[in-house]
């Protein structure tokens, strides 16, 4: 079946680096794409969300870009600290109808920070 | 900062026996979704509400599991008999809206282990 999923399981960076968390999607009917950071005992934390019609967005420290000829999503997340050590999730809304707008989560990325 | 209240956080229950999680979305929202998290894995929705009523249950295991949100306010979902497989974190999340034009806002969530 379709779904969203994610390239790498785990994502080791420096303090200070640049961080890049890859997502890959297939269901090309997708309309809305969210990132949201998953700390250990807590509920997703919404980061940053884009629209099928736009390419990049831009937040504090985030930005996502959005690649719809190879149904590609990135997460960009300028200067690592150390409270960014989280599961990274990517998720998407196709809206099939009736109202229903669950979202699709793919499996999650694992950032951990080096000091 | 208003929350998602949900209660009881952490669960241990026998296999056969009946458990039931509870969620206060955030005051004003419409639409409520019970998500399941399988451990190392993204959430995946059970159940979506708007109001009082129920705009999808596709992915809802009728036979165990029930949900329901009476006064479109709080929910309460249910797993009646508990199976081994049903061990896993379960989010309950709320919205203004439909997600495409408001955030999904999630709550801590219930941990569940069935023995």
């Amino acid at each position: 079946g379709e779904s969203v999923g994610l390239h790498l399981p785990t994502l080791s960076v420096q303090e200070g680096d640049n961080s890049i968390i890859n997502c890959a999607y297939s269901n090309s009917a997708s309309d809305y794409f969210i990132w949201y950071k998953q700390e250990s005992g807590k509920g997703p934390q919404f980061i940053i969300d884009i629209r099928s019609n736009m390419d990049k967005r831009q937040g504090q420290r985030v930005t996502v870009l959005l690649n719809k000829t190879v149904k590609h999503l990135s997460l960009q997340i300028a200067a690592t600290q150390p409270g960014d050590s989280a599961v990274y999730f990517c998720a998407e809304n196709s809206y099939p109808g009736g109202g229903a707008d669950g979202l699709t989560f793919g499996k999650g990325t694992h950032l951990i920070i080096q000091p | 900062e208003a929350e998602v209240a949900q209660s009881p956080r952490y669960k241990i229950t026998e296999k056969s026996q009946a458990v039931a999680f509870w969620c206060d979305p955030i005051s004003g929202h419409a639409t409520l979704y019970w998500y399941r998290q399988i451990l190392g894995q993204g959430p995946e929705l059970l159940v979506q509400f708007q109001d009082e009523s129920v705009v999808d249950d596709s992915q809802l295991p009728k036979d165990r599991f029930s949900a329901e949100r009476l006064k479109g306010v709080d929910s309460t979902l249910k797993i009646q008999p508990a199976e081994l497989g049903d061990s896993a974190m379960y989010l309950c999340a709320s919205s203004l809206g439909l997600a495409g034009n408001y955030e999904q806002y999630f709550g801590p969530g219930t941990r569940l282990t069935v023995t």
